[in-house]
Formats: C-alpha cells, sequence, structure tokens
C-alpha cells in the first residue's frame, strides 16, 4: 500500500488553519497514524487510529477519515508547527507498516 | 518514563553487517501488547519502516529487507535491549536509524533519538 500526502509543502501564518492530506492506494481501514518530525529530532506521534490524539498533544491537532482518505488538521498554527509531518499505515498480508513521503510545513 | 538509547559504529564497510543496540529503561520489554523495533530515514529522505519483535518471539520484517535483518531482544539481568543486524550493507544503507515501540505493531508511540550509519569504504 502507497500513502500519498500533499501539498509537499504547506506556507501559513501563526493563526491561520493547516490540512494535511494522506491517500493511500488501497484501504487501510483505520490504521493511519500521524508524526511530527523537526530538524534534527525523532518524529513524534501525534495521532493513531486515524483519530485519536496521542498522550500531551495539543488539542488544536486533530486527524479525520478511514479508509483511504485522511486529513490531518492543525486548527490554529502555532510558530512551533513548522516541522515535517509523516502519515503511517499498517497492511495485513504480509504485515508491513509504511510511511508517506511527508509534508513541510513552513509558519 | 520510557527511554530508548541506540548505540553502535558510526561507520560500517561495504558488505560488511551494521549491528546496532537500543537500550529501554523506565518500562518492561515484555509489556503484553508492544513490539520492539527499527525504523531509518536516509539523510534528507522519508522514513522506512525496517522491522519489529515482540518478546515472545512474533516477529514482522519488511518484505523489502527480510532477508537481510535480524532484529532480536534481550532481557538478561533486568536490562532490556533491543538489537539490529543488517547483513551486507551497502551505501544504500546509510541512514539514521530509530528505536521504536510499537503498539500492537500499529504505530510508533516512543522512538529513540536515533544515530547515523554511514556505510563507506
Amino acid at each position: 500500500i502507497v500513502l500519498t500526502q500533499s501539498p509537499a509543502t504547506l506556507s501559513l501564518s501563526p493563526g491561520e488553519r493547516a490540512t494535511l492530506s494522506c491517500r493511500a492506494s488501497q484501504s487501510v481501514s483505520n490504521f493511519l497514524a500521524w508524526y511530527q518530525q523537526k530538524p534534527g529530532q525523532a518524529p513524534r506521534l501525534l495521532i493513531h487510529d486515524a483519530s485519536n490524539r496521542a498522550t500531551g498533544i495539543p488539542a488544536r491537532f486533530s486527524g479525520s477519515g478511514s479508509g483511504t482518505d485522511f486529513t490531518l488538521t492543525i486548527s490554529s498554527l502555532a510558530p512551533e508547527d513548522s516541522a515535517v509531518y509523516y502519515c503511517q499505515q499498517r497492511s495485513n498480508w504480509p504485515v508491513t507498516l509504511t510511511f508517506g513521503g511527508g509534508t513541510k510545513v513552513v509558519i | 518514563q520510557l527511554q530508548l538509547q541506540e548505540s553502535g559504529p558510526g561507520l560500517v564497510k561495504p558488505s560488511e553487517t551494521l549491528s546496532l543496540t537500543c537500550a529501554v529503561s523506565g518500562d518492561s520489554i515484555s509489556k503484553t501488547g508492544y513490539y520492539w523495533g527499527w525504523i531509518r530515514q536516509p539523510p534528507g529522505k522519508g522514513l522506512e519502516w525496517i522491522g519489529s519483535r515482540y518478546y515472545s518471539g512474533s516477529t514482522y520484517y519488511n518484505p523489502s529487507l527480510k532477508s537481510r535483518v535480524t532484529i532480536s531482544l534481550d532481557t538478561s539481568k533486568n536490562q532490556f535491549s533491543v538489537r539490529l543486524n543488517l547483513r551486507s550493507v551497502t551505501a544504500a544503507d546509510t541512514a539514521v536509524y530509530y528505536c521504536a515501540r510499537t503498539a500492537g505493531v500499529v504505530f510508533f508511540d516512543y522512538w529513540g533519538q536515533g544515530t547515523l550509519v554511514t556505510v563507506s569504504s
């Protein structure tokens, strides 16, 4: 299963709303997670199971979707949200975990 | 607080075996429902899952790497670690290697800081 993220780059101002897309080549049910990666750091889990915020993640981050189309929304951008965002899915037969190519958010 | 720390050689020669260790502290590696594994990221590129292993022995590998990879867990003396062996490396294996806990082989909830491994003669 291939995950396609769009856009590749998103340039917005503080306080604006960011909408990131992740499309799967086949249905992944709700086995979809989102990560944030800042330069020189490991990725950080934001959202799991398509819409569940991970522990300690601010409420401005939300996930939605199921099947093949998923969205990560940042409701009001903060300067520290500048990062690359990756989606990731789990597929069966064989069990495989794959990542999308990433969306860079520039604030 | 769970912490993961990768260690190993920063330089490996082509055709040799890349070996890394991830020290796990703050929780048990035998915790029900959690796998332990590795992800890598070539410089300037995206993320690639390598594989994940459960304490009982159940293991899943990326099909594209399966023939060259072994992941093992060590729970001796109450010190927990996750080991990665990647055989017959080439320059294409140059990457930052991350150790991560996998919740039910679905998503990665804890990550190490990563370690850069360069394959070069």
